[in-house]
Formats: structure tokens, sequence, C-alpha cells
């Protein structure tokens, strides 16, 4: 069962403007972490925000947030103020005990 | 610092052939796991390892074999290479204790089987 599910194949968004990417997860699990990727057309893998199943606080990491939505089971990325060179694949990812399982991904697309 | 080293970049075999993708880490992580990359699917889990010599099956095992038998090395292995197994392959480690743990990962091996 897929327990990431990222609905957004692509996205698009005005630079300078805002974006949410959504991320739903699957879990029985009381305790989890949860994480944001971005990989861009260079192909590797850049670690972007963190977010823990306790934390009561969304995390922010600069122009990243993390809206993060326990009851509903979701972890959306916020990017504000968007770059050109925002536009990139990003994953959606989750740990539950010592494996890290990923979503499908988003592909971004900044427009001047 | 070189993290997360992984060996060939670039790579083409032909059907049947065996073959080993290294990956090494020097941040003394005791967890490696190995992923593939296909378009539309994101990253699945192959096998992965919470330490030397002790190892697991992830999401997608078949037609691969893995090893620790160091701290710092995770190789996988393609045991008769099909063109199913035509992806980008990922090695990625982490500290096993600890909340915010994230995982490094290694620069990706693209692998055709022709």
């Amino acid at each position: 069962a897929q327990k990431i599910t990222q609905t957004q194949p692509g996205m698009f968004v005005q630079e300078k403007e805002a974006v949410t990417l959504d991320c739903t997860y699957d879990t029985s699990d009381q305790s989890y972490g949860l994480f944001w990727y971005k990989q861009p057309s260079s192909g590797e893998m850049i670690f972007l925000i963190y977010q823990g199943s306790y934390d009561e606080q969304n995390a922010t990491e600069g122009r990243y947030s993390l809206n993060f939505q326990k009851a509903r089971k979701s972890a959306n990325l916020v990017i504000s103020a968007s770059q050109l060179g925002d536009s990139a694949m990003y994953f959606c990812a989750m740990r539950e005990r010592d494996d890290m399982r990923f979503g499908a991904g988003t592909r971004l697309t900044v427009k001047p | 610092n070189a993290g997360v080293t992984q060996t060939p970049k670039f790579q083409v075999l032909k059907t049947g052939q065996s073959m080993t993708l290294q990956c090494a880490q020097d941040m003394n992580h005791e967890y490696m796991s190995w992923y593939r990359q296909d378009p539309g699917m994101g990253l699945r889990l192959i096998h992965y390892s919470v330490g030397a010599g002790i190892t697991d099956q992830g999401e997608v095992p078949n037609g691969y074999n893995v090893s620790r038998s160091t701290t710092e090395d995770f190789p996988l292995r393609l045991l008769s290479a099909a063109p199913s197994q035509t992806s980008v392959y990922f090695c990625a480690s982490r500290f096993l204790k600890g909340s915010n743990t994230e995982a490094f990962f290694g620069q990706g091996t693209r692998l055709t089987v022709v």
C-alpha cells in the first residue's frame, strides 16, 4: 500500500509567488518523521526540511515551511517567494522505525 | 568530507550480466540503504542495513543482493540484469538514532540494461 501520496505530478508558479506542494501519508505509528527533498535537473537529492510527529509547531527553514496537519495526515511544503532556481522535483518522505519511504514526487516549474 | 560516494556514475549492461554498484560513506552512519528511481514512481527502497552484518529487504528487493561487512560500505549486486532494472540507483546513509536524522544521498548511478 502506498504510504506517501503526492497528488500533483506537476505544478507551475509565477516567480516571487508562494506555492504549496501537497503530501499525505499513512501510518499507524505514533512516532515518525516527515521530510522534504529537492532534486534539481542535475540529479542530486537535497534535504530541505524535517517535521517530527511530536513537534507541535510547524517546521520552517528559510523560505520553506511545512504545514503539518497530524489529524489529516498531511505534510504540505510551502515555498514562499519562489525563485527560478526552485524549479525541480520535490519529494515527500516518511521515516517509520528504521526505513524511509518516498512519494512519487511533484515537478515544480517557476515561470519568470 | 566525501559524504556518500557511489560508483560508477553510468553503466550499460547486457541482459543476464551481473555487476556490483558500490557505495561508501565516511560519516560513521549506522544506517545505509539503496533506492531506485523510476519516472512517476519516486524513490523505492530496495534494501537497507542498520549496521554491519545486518541487512533487510525494502519494497522492491527481487533481483538484488546486498551485504554489509563494514560500517562504511554497502554494495548492491545485480545477479542477472534484466531490462526492468534500468533505472537510476541512489545510495543513502544516516545516523540511526535521533529524531532529526536526515538521509544523505550519493550522486546516483544511471544503469541501462539492454
